[in-house]
Protein backbone atom coordinates (compact mmCIF):
# COMPACT_ATOMS: atom_id res chain seq x y z
CA UNK A 1 0.00 0.00 0.00
CA UNK A 2 0.82 3.31 -0.25
CA UNK A 3 2.77 5.36 2.23
CA UNK A 4 3.87 8.86 2.78
CA UNK A 5 6.86 10.17 4.95
CA UNK A 6 7.08 13.53 6.27
CA UNK A 7 9.37 14.89 9.14
CA UNK A 8 8.03 14.06 12.24
CA UNK A 9 10.64 16.19 14.18
CA UNK A 10 9.47 20.20 14.13
CA UNK A 11 11.49 22.14 11.46
CA UNK A 12 12.92 25.57 13.27
CA UNK A 13 13.97 28.50 10.56
CA UNK A 14 14.81 31.93 11.04
CA UNK A 15 12.90 34.16 9.96
CA UNK A 16 14.01 35.71 6.27
CA UNK A 17 15.23 32.33 5.35
CA UNK A 18 13.70 29.85 3.17
CA UNK A 19 11.97 26.44 4.65
CA UNK A 20 11.73 23.70 2.78
CA UNK A 21 9.67 20.90 3.59
CA UNK A 22 9.61 16.89 2.32
CA UNK A 23 7.44 14.51 1.29
CA UNK A 24 8.29 11.17 0.78
CA UNK A 25 6.06 8.36 -0.66
CA UNK A 26 6.82 4.53 -1.41
CA UNK A 27 5.27 2.62 -4.21
CA UNK A 28 3.32 4.10 -7.07
CA UNK A 29 3.46 7.66 -8.46
CA UNK A 30 0.15 9.60 -7.85
CA UNK A 31 -1.36 11.28 -10.18
CA UNK A 32 -1.68 14.66 -7.86
CA UNK A 33 -0.02 15.79 -4.72
CA UNK A 34 -1.45 18.54 -3.14
CA UNK A 35 0.07 20.93 0.03
CA UNK A 36 -1.99 21.93 2.60
CA UNK A 37 -1.32 24.37 5.76
CA UNK A 38 -2.76 23.18 9.40
CA UNK A 39 -2.71 25.23 11.97
CA UNK A 40 -3.72 24.06 15.51
CA UNK A 41 -7.37 23.24 16.13
CA UNK A 42 -8.39 23.58 12.84
CA UNK A 43 -9.30 22.22 9.37
CA UNK A 44 -6.52 21.71 6.51
CA UNK A 45 -6.36 24.71 4.51
CA UNK A 46 -5.31 23.88 0.44
CA UNK A 47 -1.92 25.40 -0.90
CA UNK A 48 -1.06 23.97 -3.89
CA UNK A 49 -1.54 20.89 -6.17
CA UNK A 50 0.57 19.41 -8.43
CA UNK A 51 0.61 17.28 -11.15
CA UNK A 52 2.58 14.17 -12.08
CA UNK A 53 4.02 15.66 -15.54
CA UNK A 54 4.70 18.87 -13.71
CA UNK A 55 8.21 19.77 -12.39
CA UNK A 56 7.58 22.70 -10.07
CA UNK A 57 4.27 25.16 -9.49
CA UNK A 58 4.65 28.48 -8.00
CA UNK A 59 2.09 30.56 -5.51
CA UNK A 60 3.63 34.08 -3.98
CA UNK A 61 6.47 32.43 -2.08
CA UNK A 62 5.48 28.89 -2.35
CA UNK A 63 7.32 26.62 -4.36
CA UNK A 64 6.57 22.94 -4.73
CA UNK A 65 8.49 20.29 -6.87
CA UNK A 66 7.43 16.80 -7.41
CA UNK A 67 10.48 14.55 -8.32
CA UNK A 68 8.94 10.81 -9.82
CA UNK A 69 11.71 9.30 -9.67
CA UNK A 70 13.07 10.48 -6.23
CA UNK A 71 9.20 9.66 -5.39
CA UNK A 72 9.65 12.94 -3.54
CA UNK A 73 7.96 16.91 -3.24
CA UNK A 74 9.41 19.96 -1.71
CA UNK A 75 8.03 22.64 -0.18
CA UNK A 76 9.02 25.93 -0.39
CA UNK A 77 8.53 29.09 1.47
CA UNK A 78 10.63 32.09 0.62
CA UNK A 79 11.13 34.71 3.21
CA UNK A 80 9.54 33.16 5.64
CA UNK A 81 7.48 34.80 8.34
CA UNK A 82 6.40 33.86 11.85
CA UNK A 83 2.83 33.76 10.43
CA UNK A 84 3.76 30.37 8.40
CA UNK A 85 4.59 28.54 11.36
CA UNK A 86 2.08 25.94 11.29
CA UNK A 87 2.10 21.96 10.02
CA UNK A 88 1.93 21.78 6.84
CA UNK A 89 0.49 17.92 5.12
CA UNK A 90 1.25 16.74 1.72
CA UNK A 91 -1.97 14.32 0.36
CA UNK A 92 -1.41 12.19 -2.42
CA UNK A 93 -3.97 11.33 -5.13
CA UNK A 94 -4.38 8.25 -6.76
CA UNK A 95 -5.46 7.72 -10.21
CA UNK A 96 -6.85 4.03 -9.26
CA UNK A 97 -9.42 4.94 -6.93
CA UNK A 98 -9.32 9.13 -6.80
CA UNK A 99 -8.86 8.75 -2.79
CA UNK A 100 -6.36 10.95 -0.85
CA UNK A 101 -3.59 9.86 0.89
CA UNK A 102 -2.84 11.77 3.69
CA UNK A 103 1.12 12.31 5.84
CA UNK A 104 1.21 13.05 9.25
CA UNK A 105 2.53 16.52 8.57
CA UNK A 106 5.50 18.37 9.34
CA UNK A 107 5.45 21.71 12.00
CA UNK A 108 7.30 24.86 10.96
CA UNK A 109 8.06 26.93 13.25
CA UNK A 110 9.91 30.50 12.11
CA UNK A 111 11.55 32.25 14.79
CA UNK A 112 11.62 36.29 14.65
CA UNK B 1 -15.64 31.35 -1.50
CA UNK B 2 -15.57 27.28 -0.82
CA UNK B 3 -16.26 28.36 2.98
CA UNK B 4 -17.47 25.20 4.93
CA UNK B 5 -18.72 25.65 8.17
CA UNK B 6 -18.62 22.37 11.10
CA UNK B 7 -20.43 22.67 13.95
CA UNK B 8 -19.95 22.30 16.70
CA UNK B 9 -16.24 23.26 17.60
CA UNK B 10 -16.17 21.34 20.64
CA UNK B 11 -18.52 18.30 22.45
CA UNK B 12 -17.72 17.54 26.13
CA UNK B 13 -20.58 14.65 26.90
CA UNK B 14 -20.81 11.75 29.05
CA UNK B 15 -20.40 8.16 28.18
CA UNK B 16 -23.73 6.63 25.98
CA UNK B 17 -24.76 10.01 24.67
CA UNK B 18 -25.07 10.15 20.97
CA UNK B 19 -23.69 13.08 19.32
CA UNK B 20 -24.53 14.83 16.05
CA UNK B 21 -21.77 16.82 13.94
CA UNK B 22 -22.88 19.26 11.15
CA UNK B 23 -20.69 20.01 8.30
CA UNK B 24 -22.16 22.61 5.50
CA UNK B 25 -20.86 24.16 2.64
CA UNK B 26 -21.32 27.76 2.86
CA UNK B 27 -21.39 29.45 -0.50
CA UNK B 28 -20.89 26.34 -3.19
CA UNK B 29 -22.82 22.97 -3.82
CA UNK B 30 -20.99 19.68 -2.44
CA UNK B 31 -21.55 16.71 -4.47
CA UNK B 32 -19.26 14.94 -2.24
CA UNK B 33 -18.40 15.40 1.01
CA UNK B 34 -15.41 13.81 3.22
CA UNK B 35 -15.41 12.74 7.22
CA UNK B 36 -11.92 12.85 8.88
CA UNK B 37 -10.74 11.37 12.28
CA UNK B 38 -7.33 12.89 13.74
CA UNK B 39 -5.07 12.11 16.38
CA UNK B 40 -2.47 14.06 17.64
CA UNK B 41 0.51 14.25 15.29
CA UNK B 42 -1.12 11.74 13.05
CA UNK B 43 -2.42 11.72 9.73
CA UNK B 44 -6.43 12.75 8.68
CA UNK B 45 -7.58 9.29 8.93
CA UNK B 46 -10.69 9.28 6.09
CA UNK B 47 -13.83 7.45 7.49
CA UNK B 48 -15.88 7.68 4.71
CA UNK B 49 -17.44 9.62 2.18
CA UNK B 50 -20.93 10.68 1.60
CA UNK B 51 -22.45 11.76 -1.89
CA UNK B 52 -25.56 13.97 -1.87
CA UNK B 53 -28.59 11.48 -1.83
CA UNK B 54 -26.58 8.37 -1.57
CA UNK B 55 -25.47 6.13 0.96
CA UNK B 56 -21.99 6.61 2.32
CA UNK B 57 -19.06 4.78 1.73
CA UNK B 58 -17.42 3.59 5.11
CA UNK B 59 -13.52 3.28 5.05
CA UNK B 60 -12.62 -0.71 6.21
CA UNK B 61 -12.71 -0.74 9.91
CA UNK B 62 -14.94 1.92 10.46
CA UNK B 63 -18.12 0.59 11.82
CA UNK B 64 -21.54 2.23 9.80
CA UNK B 65 -23.98 1.74 12.74
CA UNK B 66 -21.34 3.64 15.07
CA UNK B 67 -20.75 6.30 13.22
CA UNK B 68 -23.85 7.28 11.16
CA UNK B 69 -23.85 9.68 8.25
CA UNK B 70 -26.56 11.37 6.26
CA UNK B 71 -26.04 13.75 3.17
CA UNK B 72 -29.50 14.85 2.60
CA UNK B 73 -28.66 18.37 0.51
CA UNK B 74 -26.02 19.81 -1.43
CA UNK B 75 -25.06 21.92 1.40
CA UNK B 76 -25.36 19.40 4.52
CA UNK B 77 -23.89 16.17 5.60
CA UNK B 78 -24.21 14.93 9.16
CA UNK B 79 -22.20 12.38 11.12
CA UNK B 80 -23.98 11.04 14.53
CA UNK B 81 -21.55 9.70 16.86
CA UNK B 82 -23.62 6.94 18.49
CA UNK B 83 -23.55 5.69 22.16
CA UNK B 84 -20.21 7.66 22.08
CA UNK B 85 -17.59 5.87 24.35
CA UNK B 86 -14.04 7.61 25.59
CA UNK B 87 -12.32 5.96 22.53
CA UNK B 88 -14.70 7.95 20.37
CA UNK B 89 -13.01 10.96 21.52
CA UNK B 90 -11.15 12.50 18.71
CA UNK B 91 -11.17 15.42 16.56
CA UNK B 92 -13.14 14.82 13.81
CA UNK B 93 -13.09 17.15 10.36
CA UNK B 94 -15.20 17.00 7.43
CA UNK B 95 -14.58 18.33 3.91
CA UNK B 96 -16.33 19.16 0.89
CA UNK B 97 -15.79 18.65 -3.00
CA UNK B 98 -17.54 21.24 -5.35
CA UNK B 99 -19.99 20.14 -7.38
CA UNK B 100 -18.55 19.63 -11.14
CA UNK B 101 -15.42 19.31 -9.80
CA UNK B 102 -12.72 16.53 -10.67
CA UNK B 103 -11.59 14.14 -8.49
CA UNK B 104 -8.27 16.09 -8.20
CA UNK B 105 -9.37 19.31 -7.61
CA UNK B 106 -8.55 20.24 -3.00
CA UNK B 107 -11.13 19.43 -0.85
CA UNK B 108 -12.35 22.03 1.71
CA UNK B 109 -12.25 21.75 5.22
CA UNK B 110 -14.28 22.68 8.05
CA UNK B 111 -12.71 23.66 11.09
CA UNK B 112 -12.90 19.90 12.80
CA UNK B 113 -15.04 19.38 15.68
CA UNK B 114 -13.41 18.27 19.27
CA UNK B 115 -15.42 15.38 20.78
CA UNK B 116 -14.57 14.37 24.01
CA UNK B 117 -16.52 11.44 26.27
CA UNK B 118 -16.16 11.53 29.76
Amino acid sequence: SQKIEQNSEALNIQEGKTATLTCNYTNYSPAYLQWYRQDPGRGPVFLLLIRENEKEKRKERLKVTFDTTLKQSLFHITASQPADSATYLCALLMDSNYQLIWGAGTKLIIKP
Amino acid sequence: GAVVSQHPSRVICKSGTSVKIECRSLDFQATTMFWYRQFPKQSLMLMATSNEGSKATYEQGVEKDKFLINHASLTLSTLTVTSAHPEDSSFYICSARGQGTYSNQPQHFGDGTRLSIL
